[in-house]
């Protein structure tokens, strides 16, 4: 089957580094998205990778590897506004995308 | 430029009653979703369209019916809702789900909470 697993919550202070990391398995790849939603709004585009490596965006970079189904998103400098979910989502041989039920970061002063 | 919305916002029925849920989208896209979001578990997809007139069958369609008769909306209609369906409903547009360097961005609606009692 196909699968999409990530931590359900995380915690870090305002102004560290935290990373999200995110485990696939799908009946082929076509790539890998990350979004970000706020409590009670909808999901926004942050990144997408389809080649390994690190694809730099401003604050929301991410990283992939294909060989090991992996995945992460560094975010760094924290700010209170980055409190949200992040969700996972890889995109299948029929490009059908398979949802993480996301990561909740809170945000502590 | 209002991207996409989706009317009505919030909804309330009871067991049995019906109901349409309306999606536009103004970024002239050919494909279009629809998602349901429970706590604890991942968007999943209802019913999709890839393009007018055209839809598919997602992950859990059963109780869901659909229609895209213009490009810019997509309809998704409950028959006789069920506390089952109680969720967060997000539509979403992209260009195409088989762009050639990079598979399109969904763009998602503002969602629509819908209550069944």
């Amino acid at each position: 089957g196909q699968n999409i697993d990530q931590p359900t919550e995380m915690t870090a202070t305002e102004g560290a580094i935290v990373q999200i990391n995110c485990t696939y398995q799908t009946s082929g790849f076509n790539g890998l998205f990350w979004y970000q939603q706020h409590a009670g709004e909808a999901p926004t585009f942050l990144s997408y990778n389809v080649l390994d490596g690190l694809e730099e965006k401003g604050r929301f970079s991410s990283f992939l590897s294909r060989s090991k189904g992996y995945s992460y998103l560094p975010l760094k400098e924290l700010q209170m506004k980055d409190s949200a979910s992040y969700l996972c989502a890889a995109l299948d041989s029929n490009y059908q995308l398979i949802w993480g039920a996301g990561t909740k970061l809170i945000i502590k002063p | 430029n209002a991207g996409v919305t989706q009317t009505p916002k919030f909804r309330v029925l009871k067991t049995g009653q019906s109901m349409t849920l309306l999606c536009a989208q103004d970024m002239n896209h050919e494909y279009m979703y629809w998602y349901r979001q429970d706590p604890g578990m991942g968007l999943r997809l209802i019913h999709y369209s890839v393009g007018e007139g055209t839809t598919a069958k997602g992950e859990v369609p059963d109780g869901y019916n659909v229609s895209r008769l213009k490009k810019q909306n997509f309809l998704l209609g409950l028959e006789s809702a069920a506390p089952s369906q109680t969720s967060v409903y997000f539509c979403a547009s992209s260009y195409s789900g088989r762009a050639q360097v990079i598979p399109d961005t969904q763009y998602f609606g503002p969602g629509t909470r819908l209550t069944v009692l």
